[in-house]
Formats: C-alpha cells, sequence, structure tokens
C-alpha cells in the first residue's frame, strides 16, 4: 500500500519555541491530508484538513495561528506549533488519501513534548 | 453530529475465543463506516470497510442500520490480534475522507 511517513518521529522542545512536523506521502500524490492529534488514552481528533495550494480548513476549537498548516506541494504538508507551550504536548498524526480507492493511508505520528 | 461509540475500552479474550468489538454510531445520513487497527509501535492502518464487505485476517463486519451499529467480529481470536482497534465514519459520498473515530478498544488475546 501507500506509504505516508512523518518527521520527527519525536521531539523535544521549550516553551515558546517553534516546532515543525512534516507530512510527506511517499509515493503517490495528495491534494488533501489530514492532521490529527491524539491525546493520552483518547481517540484521534481531527484538527484541520490541508489542501495542496490552498488555505487548511481547522475544526472548531483549533487555533489557526498557533497550528499553522502549508501544503506546498502533492506530496508534503507541514504542521507548525507556534509558541509552543507544555498543553500542545501530544500524539500529532497525518494522513492522506490516495490511489483509485481513495484509501485513507496514516503516518506513523509525531510525539510532541514541550518543556 | 456524527458520533461513534465505542463502549469497550479495555477487552481480554484467551486465544481461539470467539471476539467481538463493539461500535455504536449516530449520523442523520447515511455513513460509511471502517474499522482501523493499530498493532503496538505501528501506525495506524485500515483494517476493513462496510461497502467491501470483505473478511481481512478472519474479521468481518456487518453494518446494522436498525441498531447503528458496526460491530467487529472474529470467531476465533488470535495473539497477533493484540492491538487497539478503532471504528470509524465518514460522510457517504464525501470526497475528503474526513473521519469521525471512536475512542478505540484494546484488544489483548492472551496465550
Amino acid at each position: 500500500g501507500a506509504v505516508v511517513s512523518q518527521h520527527p518521529s519525536r521531539v523535544i522542545c521549550k516553551s515558546g519555541t517553534s516546532v515543525k512536523i512534516e507530512c510527506r506521502s511517499l509515493d503517490f500524490q495528495a491534494t488533501t491530508m489530514f492532521w490529527y492529534r491524539q491525546f493520552p488514552k483518547q481517540s484521534l481528533m481531527l484538527m484541520a484538513t490541508s489542501n495542496e495550494g490552498s488555505k487548511a480548513t481547522y475544526e472548531q476549537g483549533v487555533e489557526k495561528d498557533k497550528f499553522l498548516i502549508n501544503h506546498a506541494s502533492l506530496t508534503l504538508s507541514t504542521l507548525t506549533v507556534t509558541s509552543a507551550h507544555p498543553e500542545d504536548s501530544s500524539f500529532y498524526i497525518c494522513s492522506a488519501s490516495g490511489g483509485l480507492t481513495g484509501e485513507l493511508f496514516f503516518g506513523e505520528g509525531s510525539r510532541l513534548t514541550v518543556l | 453530529a456524527q458520533r461513534v461509540t465505542q463502549p469497550e475500552k479495555l477487552l481480554s479474550v484467551f486465544k481461539g475465543a470467539p471476539v467481538e468489538l463493539k461500535c455504536n454510531y449516530s449520523y442523520s445520513g447515511s455513513p460509511e463506516l471502517f474499522w482501523y487497527v493499530q498493532y503496538s509501535r505501528q501506525r495506524l492502518q485500515l483494517l476493513l470497510r462496510h461497502i467491501s464487505r470483505e473478511s481481512i485476517k478472519g474479521f468481518t463486519a456487518d453494518l446494522n442500520k436498525g441498531e447503528t451499529s458496526f460491530h467487529l467480529k472474529k470467531p476465533f481470536a488470535q495473539e497477533e490480534d493484540s492491538a487497539m482497534y478503532y471504528c470509524a465514519l465518514i460522510q457517504s459520498g464525501g470526497s475528503n475522507y474526513k473521519l469521525t473515530f471512536g475512542k478505540g478498544t484494546l484488544l489483548t488475546v492472551n496465550p
């Protein structure tokens, strides 16, 4: 199946700094990618839908200026957590739909820890 | 609003026993239902979707619109089935695959 890769898999940063997480579709083009957030022992919550060449669509309650999403190419979407705080510590997962069936493929996730 | 409910956070069975992971949904339209699985230290991956009506790794799931359920079943559980299972829903006909996930059920199959 298609592969979606996230980088970095783990990142630790100081409070107040910004962190960028990349999501790449390795063997297919993805016009749409999705970013999720998962708190411990909870489900995945959709944060935003990333559309290539246009602005991302954010879910209710997600701060656009806090979580910057850029989808500059058909194979890359980035999530930047700006001025990170400890409460932003979480597991962030991206997904992309690809192939003839439009099946969703997930990245391996990125664990962010803000000190 | 669409919602997916997985009432069991944890489910433990013995190898060879039948297993059923429950999923109920609420949605006003006609949904598409999925089961995703996440094995230890691996990424989330699609297990099956209701429109395919297929059996994957011995698992089946039938959409029951009357009961608004999409329970995942396997007649004889194997140790390698131990994983986190998520039920998910998407608006039928949607083109952007915006999924709503349940909270997940951790299945443990004991030897």
